[in-house]
């Protein structure tokens, strides 16, 4: 199965709260990133955790991380049209690839007026 | 500092046609890759590339040739153009880090390439 999943849509109205899932399958990450992708442009980092956190809170952003479940989800509190974009989970193996980073395939966030 | 920076932001080639897209950081960082990103499929490794020097293949490296003759260059080369090259090629550069390391990737803007 694929590394990293993510579902491809979420809608939701605005100023409603958003929550991106994603699974991963490397118990030995070290780091899980949320990179925001937003349109014709390339991705930016927009959060991350590292392994040995729960959660972790960045102003209307709130990671958590279930290591047991190999589950990570991004929370967007009080959802703006500015936050439609594509956003990717990305975990980081401790061995691997250029910057070991294996992505997801990214979900659409849409925000409905 | 500039970044990451990626030319051409578009691209139209014919079938059979060769180009390189380039890719330059002014970071040093010792990590560079290369993704393409298609809809649907999320970003697929092509080359990546650890130091000046040492290249390797990622996940999707057909048709493409990397080189590193400096830390700050990585150039994506496709030597004959082929229509299911057609995508959003992107270039992230990072620090190396070790275990317990954030390594944030830095992504360039991306080149689109259409083959037609």
């Amino acid at each position: 199965g694929e590394d990293v999943e993510q579902s491809l849509f979420l809608s939701v109205r605005e100023g409603d709260s958003s929550v991106i899932n994603c699974t991963y399958t490397d118990s030995s990450s070290t780091y899980l990133y949320w990179y925001k992708q937003e349109p014709g442009a390339g991705l930016q980092l927009l959060t991350y955790i590292f392994s040995n956190m729960d959660m972790k809170q960045d102003q209307r952003l709130t990671v958590l991380l279930n290591k047991k479940d190999k589950h990570l989800s991004l929370r967007i509190a009080d959802t703006q049209t500015g936050d439609s974009a594509i956003y990717f989970c990305a975990e980081k193996k401790s061995g691997g690839g250029a910057d070991g980073l294996t992505f997801g395939k990214g979900t659409h966030l849409i925000i409905q007026p | 500092n500039a970044g990451v920076t990626q030319t051409p932001k578009f691209q139209v080639l014919k079938t059979g046609q060769s180009m390189t897209l380039q890719c330059a950081q002014d970071m040093n960082h010792e990590y560079m890759s290369w993704y393409r990103q298609d809809p649907g499929m999320g970003l697929r490794l092509i080359h990546y590339s650890v130091g000046a020097g040492i290249t390797d293949q990622g996940e999707v490296p057909n048709g493409y040739n990397v080189s590193r003759s400096t830390t700050e260059d990585f150039p994506l080369r496709l030597l004959s153009a082929a229509p299911s090259q057609t995508s959003v090629y992107f270039c992230a550069s990072s620090y190396v880090g070790g275990y317990g390391q954030n390594t944030e990737a830095f992504f360039g803007q991306g080149t689109r390439l259409t083959v037609v």
